[in-house]
């Protein structure tokens, strides 16, 4: 498939380690936060989300921080698997002028090796 | 099974060109979006649209253009105003009780 994020960010991690994907975020009026995880050549698809006024929220495997003090969002992926290969975008939501709209970071690609 | 359908999965376009990428829901989501996914960034917003017949300009909507006139379908031209067309195209809809982006498998275009 194509490939997407050639020059992005790459985290590099042992099969079975944890990662941490980290992302700063502009908008201190944003309601939502969410993690995407896109294949190559595929759709972003859903990992997580926490609200704005939760700072940590679990999930299987995956651990979402929010600080919004420094307005950064973190990714915890635990046990990496080689399946969790892939590009990682974080992405901030909510209401402005227009409607509801969602702005995605830049993106992290993580490798895992076996 | 219920999701976002886009086609042309691939696309190649002659300079001057207009072309419309389709984007179809089954999930009876009111609120579908376009992104713009070039190498090395992020997605970019097009165009949204929150409910039949409304849209609205997103960050980079210079070159393209969309209809909403049924709630299942979210049509994007790309006209030959558009500089640098090549790209992979994204459409998604939203959930409406949360942020929840579902998106399609995406639209590869590329201007010969």
């Amino acid at each position: 498939g194509e490939s997407v994020g050639l020059h992005l960010p790459t985290l590099s991690v042992q099969e079975g380690d944890n990662s941490i994907i980290n992302c700063a975020y502009s908008n201190s009026a944003s309601d939502y936060f969410i993690w995407y995880k896109q294949e190559s050549g595929k759709g972003p698809q859903f990992i997580i989300d926490i609200r704005s006024n939760m700072d940590k929220r679990q999930g299987q495997r995956v651990t979402v921080l929010l600080n919004k003090t420094v307005k950064h969002l973190s990714l915890q992926i635990a046990a990496t698997q080689p399946g969790d290969s892939a590009v990682y975008f974080c992405a901030e939501t909510g209401w402005g002028t227009g409607g509801f709209k969602t702005i995605f970071g830049a993106g992290t690609r993580l490798f895992v090796k076996a | 099974d219920g999701g976002i359908t886009q086609s042309p999965k691939y696309l190649f376009r002659k300079e001057g060109q207009n072309v419309t990428l389709s984007c179809e829901q089954n999930l009876n989501h009111d609120a579908m979006y376009w992104y713009r996914q070039d190498p090395g960034q992020g997605l970019r917003l097009i165009y949204y649209s929150q409910i039949v017949n409304d849209f609205q300009k997103g960050d980079i909507a210079e070159g393209y253009s969309v209809s909403r006139e049924k709630k299942e379908s979210f049509p994007l031209t790309v006209t030959s105003a558009q500089k640098n067309p090549t790209a992979f195209y994204l459409c998604a809809s939203r959930r409406s009780n949360t942020g929840e982006l579902f998106f399609g498998e995406g639209s590869r275009l590329t201007v010969l």
